[in-house]
């Protein structure tokens, strides 16, 4: 598509449900990125998909973060189990390998009651 | 490692009046560095971006950041805000490798007084 799209944009769950995020990178962009932006705080990287090669899942706060890419294209980010600390906007972003920065997306706001 | 830091978590001016955004950024190799905008309930926009080529880059909107070595600075600057500038502006370097991981500052939310 003409840019990166998130769904759903705004999610609100139940504390202890499960939740899952989608992404939808720029056709071609073999790099796909999630960050988590809580409120007045920076971004935080979560996890990395660059083409076929193994994620790099350095940044997932805990076990029950996961995300996984189909295809090279579509990503989803599951967080398990949520908790009122996982509230936050999910931002996925994605690039050409050779690019020198990301396009983003709009985020998913995910609240936790 | 690379880092950048923001000074000022809020920065506000007049409508019309000069903008300056700091942004300090460490790294043992040249770095590559980048402002982005964010503006309510959107996501990240790309402003401009420095990639070792001039100094003096020029983005959208007006906008443009000087890189300066000797100061391991990239401040961003505006010569006349408009009310649609207000948002929240981060700065960000990229990391040294083939991860293209971007570095995120803490962000400056740029309010704009009529």
């Amino acid at each position: 598509g003409a840019g990166v799209s998130q769904s759903p944009s705004n999610k609100v769950t139940e504390k202890g449900k499960d939740v899952e995020l989608r992404c939808d990178p720029i056709s071609g962009h073999t790099a796909l990125y999630w960050y988590r932006q809580s409120l007045g705080q920076g971004l935080e990287f979560l996890i990395y998909f660059q083409g076929n090669s193994a994620p790099d899942k350095s940044g997932l706060p805990s076990d029950r973060f996961s995300a996984e890419r189909t295809g090279g294209s579509v990503s989803t980010l599951t967080i398990q189990r949520t908790q009122q600390e996982d509230s936050a906007v999910y931002l996925c972003a994605s690039s050409l390998q050779e690019a020198y920065g990301y396009t983003f997306g709009s985020g998913t706001r995910l609240t936790v009651v | 490692a690379q880092s950048v830091t923001q000074l000022g978590s809020h920065v506000s001016v007049s409508e019309g009046a000069l903008v300056l955004l700091r942004c300090n950024y460490s790294s043992s190799v040249p770095p590559y560095l980048f402002w982005y905008v964010q503006y309510p309930n959107q996501g990240l926009q790309l402003l401009l971006k420095y990639t070792s080529a001039a100094t003096l880059v020029k983005g959208i909107n007006g906008f443009e950041a000087e890189f300066k070595k000797s100061e391991t600075s990239f401040h961003l600057t505006k010569p006349s805000a408009h009310m649609s500038d207000a948002a929240e502006y981060f700065c960000a370097v990229r990391r040294m490798d083939s991860s293209y991981k971007l570095i995120f500052g803490s962000g400056t939310r740029l309010l704009v007084r009529p």
